[in-house]
């Protein structure tokens, strides 16, 4: 079975530009969330999606990230403007089912802002 | 909003021996999940071990078992005859029952060293 499949893996942009990031879950997990992990902390969600609706996106900075999961499947995470506290690695995550279940990780998209 | 607190940055042990990593979590729900999930380096995060509030029994998964003590809101990971192998990250991290707005809740992490 394939596993969460994340890229690009590693992106260097100076502030103020714009970057995006794409998942794709595995098949029939219909809960998929992006974390954000600064260096020396835990993982911090910014959304959670059931399928192509939002679940939960109260720690995702609006005014400059956004993300969308089309058609419940693959989902993309942008950032416009892009700020140097946003250097950090982000992670894909699915599940099967939206509470308790198993978190399967992608191997994340490392960001640098310069 | 949930906490979890990993209060040892690292850990270190000897081959073969057995070490435990300590969690602990502030919350005012009766039912929720908790978890182990290990990170290695330059890899992608795992999920080690799983424990539903609302059973007694702690979980076990071969080498690992916790003990989850739920009036202290502990949730202490046991990793028994350590491995090369296990030299990872270990995140504990709190989930509701009822899939809550906030997801999983991390805590900080601990480092994991396994001297040969």
């Amino acid at each position: 079975e394939a596993g969460v499949a994340q890229s690009p893996r590693y992106k260097i942009i100076e502030k103020r530009q714009s970057v995006a990031f794409w998942c794709n879950p595995i098949s029939g997990h219909a809960t998929l969330y992006w974390y954000q992990q600064i260096l020396g902390q835990g993982p911090k969600l910014l959304i959670q999606f059931q399928n192509n609706g939002v679940v939960d996106d109260s720690q995702l900075p609006k005014d400059r990230f956004s993300a969308e999961r089309l058609k419940g499947v693959d989902s993309t995470l942008k950032i416009q403007p892009a700020k140097l506290e946003d250097s950090a690695v982000y992670l894909c995550a699915s599940s099967f089912r939206r509470a308790g279940g198993e978190l399967f990780f992608g191997e994340g998209s490392r960001l640098t802002v310069l | 909003a949930q906490t979890v607190t990993q209060s040892q940055p690292e850990m270190s042990v000897q081959e073969a021996e057995t070490v435990t990593l300590s969690c602990t979590y502030d919350t005012s729900e009766s039912d929720y999940y908790l978890f182990w999930y290990k990170q290695p380096p330059s890899r992608q995060m795992i999920l080690v071990i799983r424990q539903e509030a609302y059973k007694q029994q702690n979980a076990t998964e071969n080498r690992f078992s916790v003990n989850f003590q739920k009036a202290a809101k502990s949730f202490s990971l046991k990793i028994s005859d350590s491995q090369l192998g296990d030299a990872a990250m270990y995140f504990c991290a709190y989930e509701d029952s009822g899939g809550g707005a906030d997801g999983l809740t991390f805590g900080k992490g601990t480092h994991l060293i396994i001297q040969p």
